[in-house]
């Protein structure tokens, strides 16, 4: 089965570079979350989007911003980068919304490393 | 603010064994909670989920309990085998649906 496909999977940036991380849904997915986590720490949320509007917003810094496109795969977008940005950054998806039970699958994360 | 977050952030227990990983949450306006099940390196894996009006579920080998009364969740792997070997999350999903809360990890060791 098609899962939740994240690229690049590994990237190394300089600070005050700017990076993006691109999420592509489970086929008919709808809804696409971004987290972040650090090492050793649990996932962060950053944004979510359904129907390719901003459904909510978590601690996403203001240097980072996130659309989703009409194709419903999503771009991350981080400006300014700082060593602290050096992360696991997980994309999820979910088709239609929560109440219907439809559960939250993950993909594999990019690894940013910012030196 | 509102948290989910863990008991105990490590657990040793013995192939085959039963295993009980737990969970608090802080937010009782919730009604969808999930565990995941994560790999070194790997993106979360969904292992089983329960709604706030169940207070019981199974799965295969996993049973999460819910207790709405002290905001308590936990999950249990009956006959633990070395491949449960990884951390564990409990999250918390918002009424909304659009945001998904996770506790801090539990990392389960499988000695054999």
């Amino acid at each position: 089965a098609a899962g939740v496909i994240q690229s690049p999977r590994h990237l190394i940036k300089e600070k005050r570079e700017t990076a993006t991380l691109k999420c592509y849904p489970i086929p008919r997915h709808d809804t696409v979350y971004w987290y972040q986590q650090g090492p050793g720490q649990d996932p962060q949320f950053l944004i979510s989007f359904y129907e390719k509007m901003q459904s909510d917003k978590g601690s996403i810094p203001d240097r980072f911003s996130a659309q989703q496109f009409s194709d419903y795969h999503s771009e991350l977008n981080m400006s300014s980068l700082e060593l602290g940005d050096s992360a696991l950054y997980f994309c999820a998806s979910r088709m239609g919304r929560l109440y219907s039970g439809n559960t939250i699958y993950f993909g594999e994360g990019s690894w940013l490393t910012v030196v | 603010g509102e948290s989910v977050g863990l008991h105990l952030p490590t657990l040793s227990v013995q192939e085959g064994d039963n295993s009980i990983i737990n969970c608090a949450y802080s937010n009782s306006a919730s009604d969808y909670f999930i565990w995941y099940k994560q790999e070194s390196g790997k993106g979360p894996q969904f292992i089983i989920d329960i709604r706030s009006n169940m207070d019981k579920r199974q799965g295969q080998r996993v049973t999460v309990l819910l207790n709405k009364t002290v905001k308590h969740l936990s999950l249990q792997i009956a006959a633990t085998q070395p491949g449960d070997s990884a951390v564990y999350f409990c999250a918390e999903i918002d009424t909304g649906g659009f945001k998904t809360i996770f506790g801090a990890g539990t990392r389960l060791f499988v000695k054999a």
